[in-house]
């Protein structure tokens, strides 16, 4: 299986610039896609392809990386924002990160 | 607007089964593939299954983890999907969701059902 390591949380004031990192285990070149779950929720998709922004997402949210690194921007950050970000990639199979929660001071 | 139910969750008692199901509507089923991914209370998510449509001959595959006690299956005339799960134990307990994909990201989702294993 193709692993990916999130960091688990993050805490972040409104306003900011945040970066939400996830490390595969082997290449899956750009076939890394991220997720945003608010609680109670289901997930939605946010950046599909490493880089791509999901239609009616805003642009405050972009994703870069290739390979092994990935990166989820948010920027700037709002208290909407508050949420857990998945990574999943879809080179091996389908798997997700852990997810990183992201709190707001 | 896409729409996504799942249905059929509950309580079940270990060693049971459990057939869910998926309805969907506003997007064109019959060009996407079908999945079932589910979260454990307080936990991450986990791909169960996958079923593609007409143009792929409606493959099926599934995680190695389930494989044996899962069944994935769709009906393009309802717009719908389907799993069948058996031998059901604890760990199983999960909220089920039915994402629809283009083969590699989950598009649409929708608010799942809960699955729980106890007796």
């Amino acid at each position: 299986d193709t692993v990916l390591t999130q960091s688990p949380a993050l805490a972040v004031s409104p306003g900011e610039r945040v970066t939400i990192s996830c490390r595969a285990s082997e290449s899956v070149s750009t076939l890394m896609h991220w997720y945003q779950q608010k609680p109670g929720q289901q997930p939605t998709l946010l950046i599909y392809l490493a880089s791509n922004l999901e239609s009616g997402v805003p642009a405050r949210f972009s994703g870069s990386g290739s390979g092994t690194d990935f990166t989820l921007t948010i920027d700037p950050v709002e208290a909407d924002d508050t949420a857990t970000y998945y990574c999943q990639q879809s080179w091996n199979d389908y798997t997700f990160g852990a997810g990183t929660k992201l709190e707001l001071k | 607007e896409v729409q996504i139910l799942e249905t059929g969750g509950g309580l079940v008692k270990p060693g049971g089964s459990l057939r869910l199901s998926c309805a969907t509507s506003g997007f064109n089923f019959n060009d996407y593939f079908m999945n079932w991914v589910r979260q454990a209370p307080g936990k991450g998510l986990e791909w169960v299954a996958q079923i593609r449509n007409k143009n792929y001959n409606y493959a099926t595959y599934y995680a190695e983890s389930l494989e044996g006690r899962v069944t994935i299956s769709r009906d393009d005339s309802k717009s719908s999907v389907y799993l069948q799960v058996s031998s059901l134990r604890a760990e199983d307990t999960a909220i089920y969701y039915c994402p629809a994909s283009t083969g590699h990201w989950f598009a649409y989702w929708g608010q799942g059902t809960l699955v729980t294993v106890s007796s």
